[in-house]
């Protein structure tokens, strides 16, 4: 099993759908969470961290539930610009050394 | 301000020949991570380091070295190319704290003929 799973897609909708991702991960130790957005060759970019009570940031929404070891994004009003490979991300070393586990990504296209 | 700097771009090299790759970071960063992306693999770590000094290995370490002599530098050596090395390497850092994400460099393009 790997550590980190996501449903590669691709994900294909409409502009201004509404879209969630999924991401389940193996150690319940994992201290932080993370989505980067990673665009064709390019470098993976912070999206946003994931906080335990959900965070919001514009159009996008994250969520944790550590019961059930599975993370969620969700992207309202997409554009065309949302178009790219999510990945999720997740720290799984429980010895404070930090070391980043990624998900194997999501890819959206957002359709005209 | 430059954030994470990786050289050189692009790179060929034969197989058995040795190389460095460079990354340099200008954010006074704690963390340190060299990753690599082959498709469909998504990102694997290579190794890390928490500070000047430290180092430590992540999950795909072989044929791989590296040293953290300053905050800035974290050059990645490849000791032996292989064709399997054949990949996308990405340098990364970050402040110390588990709330921080990664900031990465730009990437180098790497192909052993």
């Amino acid at each position: 099993r790997k550590e980190v799973e996501q449903d590669p897609g691709p994900f294909n909708v409409p502009e201004g759908a509404t879209v969630a991702f999924n991401c389940t991960y193996s150690n319940s130790a994992s201290q932080s969470f993370f989505w980067y957005r990673q665009d064709c060759r390019k470098e993976p970019k912070l999206l946003m961290s994931v906080y335990s009570s959900g965070n919001e940031d514009g159009r996008f929404t994250a969520q944790l539930n550590r019961a059930s070891q599975y993370i969620s994004l969700l992207i309202r009003d997409s554009k065309l610009s949302d178009s790219a490979t999510y990945l999720c991300v997740v720290n799984l070393g429980s010895t404070g050394r930090r070391a980043l586990t990624f998900g194997s990504g999501t890819r959206l296209q957002v359709q005209p | 301000n430059a954030g994470v700097t990786q050289t050189p771009k692009f790179q060929v090299l034969k197989t058995g020949q040795s190389m460095t790759l460079q990354c340099a970071q200008d954010m006074n960063h704690e963390y340190m991570s060299w990753y690599r992306q082959d498709p469909g693999m998504g990102l694997r770590l290579i190794h890390y380091s928490v500070g000047a000094g430290i180092t430590d290995q992540g999950e795909v370490p072989n044929g791989y070295n590296v040293s953290r002599s300053t905050t800035e530098d974290f050059p990645l050596r490849l000791l032996s190319a292989a064709p399997s090395q054949t990949s996308v390497y990405f340098c990364a850092s970050s402040r110390a704290g588990t709330v921080y994400g990664y900031t990465f460099g730009s990437g180098t393009r790497l192909t052993v003929v």
